[in-house]
């Protein structure tokens, strides 16, 4: 597609439920990267992915996050037995290289954890 | 450790006026350095970045930021505010580990 493309846009689910988030990053780009934005907060970095180097999982909040990128391409994000502090904006963001390249956003997916 | 300090959290300007955003980074060396805006129901969209040369750097929409290593400030301007400016505007830091970092943004009103 023409952009950075994100599912589902939004997502309700209960606390406790292991949810999914999906991140389409734009074709041809080698860096990705899953960022959250809380209500009246900035945006927090998650992880980061460069082509086929180990993933910089540095900014996972906790170890009930996880997130994996298959084929260099699309990239999921998990997050299991969800607590309702996790609900907040998910974003995606991918660049052609590592470097001076400008992110692309995708539109993010709204997760409430009820 | 880096960071990124947006101090407003929340500015009002009249349509017309003129507009300063405060973005100060916290880095040991020169960092990459940008800005995005995310409008309502948006996603996020570059405005300009700095990488070196010219301390003053021109982006779309009219915006225009200043680097001053002195201050460790890369503020925001632009001379003449129009409605649709308002928005959410987000400065960033990229540093030698390519992570982006964020400032907690600043929201800019625009009244008539």
């Amino acid at each position: 597609g023409a952009g950075v493309s994100q599912s589902p846009s939004n997502k309700v689910t209960e606390k406790g439920k292991d949810v999914e988030l999906r991140c389409d990053p734009i074709s041809g780009h080698t860096a990705l990267y899953w960022y959250r934005q809380s209500l009246g907060q900035g945006l927090e970095f998650l992880i980061y992915f460069q082509g086929n180097s180990a993933p910089d999982k540095s900014g996972l909040p906790s170890d009930r996050f996880s997130a994996e990128r298959t084929g260099g391409s699309v990239s999921t994000l998990t997050i299991q037995r969800t607590q309702q502090e996790d609900s907040a904006v998910y974003l995606c963001a991918s660049s052609l290289t590592q470097g001076k390249e400008k992110l692309f956003f995708g539109s993010g997916t709204q997760l409430s954890v009820l | 450790a880096q960071s990124v300090t947006q101090p407003d959290i929340h500015i009002t300007v009249s349509e017309g006026a003129s507009l300063e955003l405060r973005c100060n980074y916290s880095y040991g060396a020169t960092p990459y350095l940008f800005w995005y805006v995310q409008s309502p129901g948006q996603g996020l969209q570059l405005l300009l970045k700095y990488f070196s040369g010219d301390t003053l750097v021109q982006g779309i929409k009219g915006f225009e930021a200043e680097f001053k290593r002195s201050q460790s400030s890369f503020n925001l301007r632009k001379p003449s505010v129009h409605w649709s400016d308002a928005a959410e505007y987000f400065c960033a830091v990229k540093t030698g580990a390519n992570n982006l970092f964020f400032g907690t943004g600043t929201r800019l009103t625009v009244i008539p």
